[in-house]
């Protein structure tokens, strides 16, 4: 099966730039997060989406980030505008189960500066 | 409030044993897995325990002891390919996974 695509892979922008990222997950697959992973850390859930209802954003600083899941398969993750603590990876996953492992993409390395 | 622990370094040597401890307190239980990510590389899935024992899975286990919220990964017959990091994750309830820092594995000749 293919595994879940992701783009850009990486991407520079300066503070206070707007960005988007891309996510297409396993087909199939109900479930899609988008975690933050800052470096030397692990990752960080920002927004799960069940179809494409939002069942946990509580950690998704709403006043820069956004998120869609458009007719339940491909989502997007929008940061407007930019902050130098927004550099990291974005990595988006998907699982066919609440209780299945998560399948990642190769996420999008993100440089604020 | 949620919270998993891991050692954050660990060097073992090439055909060695090594064991990754985790604990972890959350407001509820619902599976532990184990992912190895490589470095610039997103995770990949190495285990799951939901009940209490030892999985065990080629040359890698894992074990899980809810009652002391504690879990391991064992790796056998080390390999410099195992030089990575390993993320225990757990599912408190609901929807969501929590991931700890992570334990960066070298793995020394």
């Amino acid at each position: 099966e293919a595994g879940v695509a992701q783009s850009p892979r990486y991407k520079i922008i300066e503070k206070r730039q707007s960005v988007a990222f891309w996510c297409n997950p396993i087909s199939g697959h109900a479930t899609l997060y988008w975690y933050q992973q800052i470096l030397g850390q692990g990752p960080k859930l920002l927004i799960q989406f069940q179809n494409n209802g939002v069942v946990d954003d509580s950690q998704l600083p709403k006043d820069r980030f956004s998120a869609e899941r458009l007719k339940g398969v491909d989502s997007t993750l929008k940061i407007q505008p930019a902050k130098l603590e927004d550099s990291a990876v974005y990595l988006c996953a998907s699982s066919p189960a609440l209780n299945s492992p998560l399948h990642f993409g190769n996420g999008t390395r993100l440089t604020v500066t | 409030g949620q919270n998993i622990d891991q050692p954050t370094e660990m060097t073992a040597t090439e055909g060695a044993i090594v064991q990754i401890n985790c604990t972890y307190q959350t407001s509820g239980f619902n599976g532990l897995f184990w992912y190895q990510q490589h470095a610039g590389e997103a995770p990949t899935f190495l285990s799951y325990n939901v009940l209490d024992g030892l999985e065990e899975k080629g040359r890698f286990s894992s074990f899980l002891s809810r009652s002391k919220g504690y879990s391991y990964l064992l790796l056998k017959e080390l390999q410099m390919k195992d030089s990575a990091s390993y993320l225990c994750a757990v599912k408190p309830g609901g929807f969501k996974t929590i991931f700890g820092a992570g334990t960066r594995l070298f793995v020394k000749a």
